[in-house]
């Protein structure tokens, strides 16, 4: 069974650019997260989504950020404008409804320069 | 807020014991995660520890929890270079599987 993909695995934008980031979950698997981590610190949350519907986006850092999940399938993040403190990892992570263990894709590393 | 602590760095000569500490906040986390990213790869869950427990074992790995000091630890036996990695605690909130994560500590295995 695949894991969670996501696309693509490093991308290098200019200051001012759209970006769109792809996360594909485990096939099943209601809850789809993600999460950034900025220039090595911690990991932070940015939204949940519970099949199509956003459950918790309290951690999105503001509107240059868009979250979507059509069908309750994949789901992209897109940013725009691109912005140079937007630099860092993304990680998508699904779970099945109720599960205590989520899982994680290899991450976006998003350069913006 | 809700906020997890860890050390950044730590260095070990292999076959030693590592040992990973980690403090938080939310005395009413129900579960207490370690996660492991290796280099160019994604997260790994590692283990996790109940919150009523105080010791888990898995094989080279121990987890001890002291819920009064909110103190989590992860130890590696006999340090392989293969654990060089990243170790993330990590606890969860609101009820779901969104999770709190630490800064992550650098484990560097030496010869």
């Amino acid at each position: 069974e695949a894991g969670v993909t996501q696309f693509p695995s490093h991308s290098v934008i200019e200051k001012g650019q759209t970006v769109t980031l792809r996360c594909d979950p485990i096939s099943g698997h209601d809850n789809l997260y993600w999460y950034r981590r900025v220039m090595g610190k911690e990991i932070k949350f940015l939204l949940h989504f519970v099949k199509e519907s956003k459950q918790d986006e309290s951690g999105m850092p503001n509107n240059r950020f868009l979250a979507e999940r059509t069908g309750g399938t994949y789901s992209t993040l897109k940013v725009q404008p691109a912005e140079l403190e937007d630099s860092g990892v993304y990680f998508c992570a699904s779970s099945p409804w109720g599960a205590t263990e989520a899982f994680f894709g290899q991450g976006t590393r998003l350069t913006v320069v | 807020g809700e906020d997890v602590e860890q050390s950044l760095f730590l260095s070990v000569r292999e076959g030693d014991s590592s040992v990973i500490n980690c403090t938080y906040t939310d005395s009413s986390s129900t579960y207490l995660y370690w996660y492991k990213q290796e280099p160019g790869a994604g997260l790994q869950l590692l283990t996790y520890i109940f919150s009523n427990m105080d010791m888990k074992q898995d094989q080279r790995l121990t987890v001890l929890l002291n819920k009064k000091d909110k103190h989590l630890s992860l130890r590696i036996a006999d340090t392989q270079t293969g654990d060089s990695a990243i170790y993330f605690c990590a606890e969860p909130s609101g009820g779901y599987n969104k999770l709190i994560f630490g800064a992550g500590t650098r484990l560097a295995v030496h010869p």
